[in-house]
């Protein structure tokens, strides 16, 4: 299995709503990241796991919260989200400590906040 | 300041000719450098990695080539197709422990 899986792939939720977005990988990866990628511009870092645990946060506002409960699942958990957290939301895994190879983004799940 | 710079911005070229995409970078300490294809709405997909010691790197159609010295990339496309339409991606990781740099992407468009 070399893919990085993520569900659900589009989703619509309302402010108030509470949702998660699962990403799963079974390449033995020990690192996990979310990125943000809005229309026309290049994904943007939002978190890394290593080792499940929090490596990095570039600041994302606590509306957004991530969760790795093992080495091959990250979850990001989403609550009173705006309009303008609508966007792709990637997710990625590499060989933690290794970035020649193996790092490998799933196919994305679009958010729409209404 | 580490910045990844691809030019040009967008392009569009008839199937079946080449093209070539630039990617200049000042990241350091250089680890490797990725070109990815992302397809709208999808994820990107890795088309090549290259560490410091490798000039030139094929996958099918795609060659990636690398200057380190320079600090200049780019991708050659040949004999284009309709389906290489797509956003392409030059990635840099710097020596820092999964830090990644992200260039704006190059928007391909092949017409038939």
């Amino acid at each position: 299995d070399t893919e990085v899986t993520q569900t659900p792939k589009h989703l619509v939720m309302g402010m108030t709503n509470k949702k998660s977005l699962k990403c799963e990988q079974h390449m033995g990866h020990r690192a996990m990241y979310w990125y943000k990628q809005k229309a026309k511009k290049p994904p943007e870092l939002m978190f890394v796991y290593s080792y499940e645990k929090l490596s990095i946060n570039e600041s994302v506002p606590s509306r957004f919260s991530p969760e790795c409960p093992n080495s091959s699942l990250l979850n990001l958990h989403l609550h009173a989200l705006q309009p303008e957290d609508s966007a792709l939301y990637l997710c990625a895994s590499s060989q933690s400590g290794s970035e020649a190879y193996g790092y490998t983004f799933g196919s994305g799940t679009r958010l729409t906040v209404v | 300041k580490n910045q990844v710079e691809q030019s040009p911005q967008s392009l569009i070229i008839l199937e079946g000719k080449n093209c070539t995409l630039q990617c200049n970078y000042t990241v350091s300490p250089f680890s490797n450098l990725r070109w990815y294809k992302q397809d709208t709405g999808r994820g990107p997909v890795s088309l090549t990695i290259m560490t410091f010691s490798e000039n030139t790197k094929s996958n099918g159609r795609y060659t990636a080539t690398l200057d380190a010295d320079t600090k200049q990339s780019s991708l050659h496309i040949t004999a284009s197709q309709l389906s290489d339409s797509a956003s392409y991606i030059c990635v840099v990781s710097a020596g820092n422990f999964n830090k990644f740099y992200f260039g704006s992407g190059t928007k391909l468009n092949v017409k038939p």
